[in-house]
């Protein structure tokens, strides 16, 4: 079956440096969708991509999507504490969704 | 404003017990999901509808089964707790598959089961 391979699995920055994590699947994938899950609470939909090569920012955050569409990364310049969290990329299958396994960000004041 | 509710945010229950756990939506959205989280594991997804009384095995759906009786409600069934099962458990909703794209998913609170 499909699989979502998402790296990596813990990070811990310095507040001010930037982060990023990957997701890659092995198959052309229609689409991305990444989601942030804070400490405690539920996946929060942040964005998704669905042509060849986007970009989106969305204030610090960069989202890419592959030029093959079987990869993508997001990228959070000059983190603060409050980016801490896990964030998981989802793709698309009939019906359902496959999730990433999640990278989780720690950023040290 | 978007609103999937669960039940309970915490249980604790009792090996070989049966637990319900429901999740209410109000936002009219024909495909609901349950999923289960673990630490290094991501989302696993166990069941999940795409219509009323209609249900689809996810990718771990041995001990669980799934009731959809009405279209904003979907509830999951442990029929024999088992420790196993102690994880945290997540509802999603979202609108149907469009032509070129999926919709996202909203999802509900949690519940975190302990199963002693």
């Amino acid at each position: 079956g499909q699989q979502v391979m998402q790296i990596p699995q813990y990070q811990h920055v310095q507040e001010g440096e930037d982060f990023t994590t990957y997701c890659n699947s092995s198959t052309t994938l229609s689409n991305i969708q990444w989601y942030k899950q804070r400490p405690g609470g539920h996946p929060v939909f942040l964005i998704q991509l669905v042509k060849s090569g986007e970009v989106k920012k969305q204030k610090r955050l960069t989202f890419q999507f592959g030029e093959a569409k079987k990869n993508s990364s997001l990228h959070i310049t000059a983190t603060q504490t409050t980016d801490v969290g896990t964030y998981f990329c989802a793709v698309s299958g009939t019906y359902k969704y496959i999730f990433g396994t999640g990278t989780r960000l720690k950023v040290l004041a | 404003d978007v609103k999937v509710t669960q039940s309970s945010r915490y249980l604790v229950k009792r090996t070989g017990e049966k637990v319900f756990l429901e999740c209410v939506q109000d936002m009219d959205h024909e495909n609901m999901f349950w999923y289960r989280q673990d630490p290094g594991l991501g989302l696993r997804l166990i069941y999940f509808s795409y219509d009323v009384k209609m249900k689809e095995k996810g990718d771990i759906p041995e001990g669980y089964s799934v009731s959809r009786e009405k279209k904003e409600r979907f509830s999951l069934i442990l029929e024999s707790a088992s420790t196993n099962q102690t994880s945290m458990y997540l509802c999603a909703s979202s609108l149907p598959q469009g032509a070129a794209f999926q919709e996202t998913q909203y999802f509900g609170p949690g519940t975190r089961l302990l199963v002693l």
